[in-house]
């Protein structure tokens, strides 16, 4: 698809389990981003990559949460130990190489209910 | 942390009407974006502000980026239907990191 793709685009989980979010970036795209966006409130830093790399996770609320981007292409958020707090919206955005935050395009997230 | 105040946090005008809504900081940011986010979407970017002072039209819409590095607005001319949505800025701090803070939201609802 011509945007940033992200699955499943809804999940509930239970209290305790783990989960995985899933982000699909614009093909060539070598930055991506995630960000948690809690009911009411605007988007949240969680952790940016560049190419394979974590380049900054300062935004990663805890240890329960942790990303990966083995191939530099997809991404996955992993969410150990659920908590109701951590439900929220996971938004993911993509830049292109030599690109800026300041270029990059939102999927349209996932939705996390902890129940 | 690093906070933007954003207001007001809802609006509700007639359509034709003009909208203006801010964003301020106690920190300095290097650069300020305009996001609209409609329901089940993410952010789309509007209009992004790179100099202080700088002023920066987008068919209706003008934001402009305060010179004291600390504040913008947005405003929305002649508001139609589809403007309705919720209204982000979010600020790039000063050394280039690659993220973005952003305020809380204004919520736009327009009346036919």
């Amino acid at each position: 698809g011509a945007g940033v793709s992200q699955t499943p685009s809804n999940k509930v989980t239970e209290k305790g389990k783990y989960v995985e979010l899933r982000c699909d970036p614009i093909s060539g795209h070598t930055a991506l981003y995630w960000y948690r966006q809690s009911l009411g409130q605007g988007p949240e830093f969680l952790i940016y990559f560049q190419g394979t790399g974590a380049a900054d996770d300062s935004g990663l609320p805890n240890d329960r949460f942790f990303a990966v981007r083995p191939e530099g292409s997809v991404s996955t958020l992993k969410i150990q130990r659920t908590e109701r707090g951590d439900s929220a919206v996971y938004l993911c955005a993509s830049s292109p190489t030599g690109g800026a935050v300041t270029e990059a395009f939102f999927g349209q997230g996932t939705r996390l209910t902890v129940v | 942390g690093q906070q933007l105040n954003q207001s007001p946090q809802s609006m509700f005008i007639q359509e034709g009407e003009d909208v203006s809504m801010n964003c301020t900081s106690s920190s300095i940011f290097n650069t300020w974006l305009w996001y609209k986010q409609d329901p089940g979407e993410g952010p789309v970017l509007l209009i992004a502000l790179y100099k202080a002072g700088e002023l920066t039209s987008n068919g209706r819409l003008t934001a402009q980026f305060g010179i004291t590095r600390k504040d913008s607005f947005l405003n929305i001319s002649a508001s139609i239907p589809s403007d309705v949505g919720i209204y982000f800025c979010a600020g790039q701090s000063m050394g280039g990191a690659q993220k973005l803070v952003f305020g809380q939201g204004t919520r736009l609802t327009i009346n036919p």
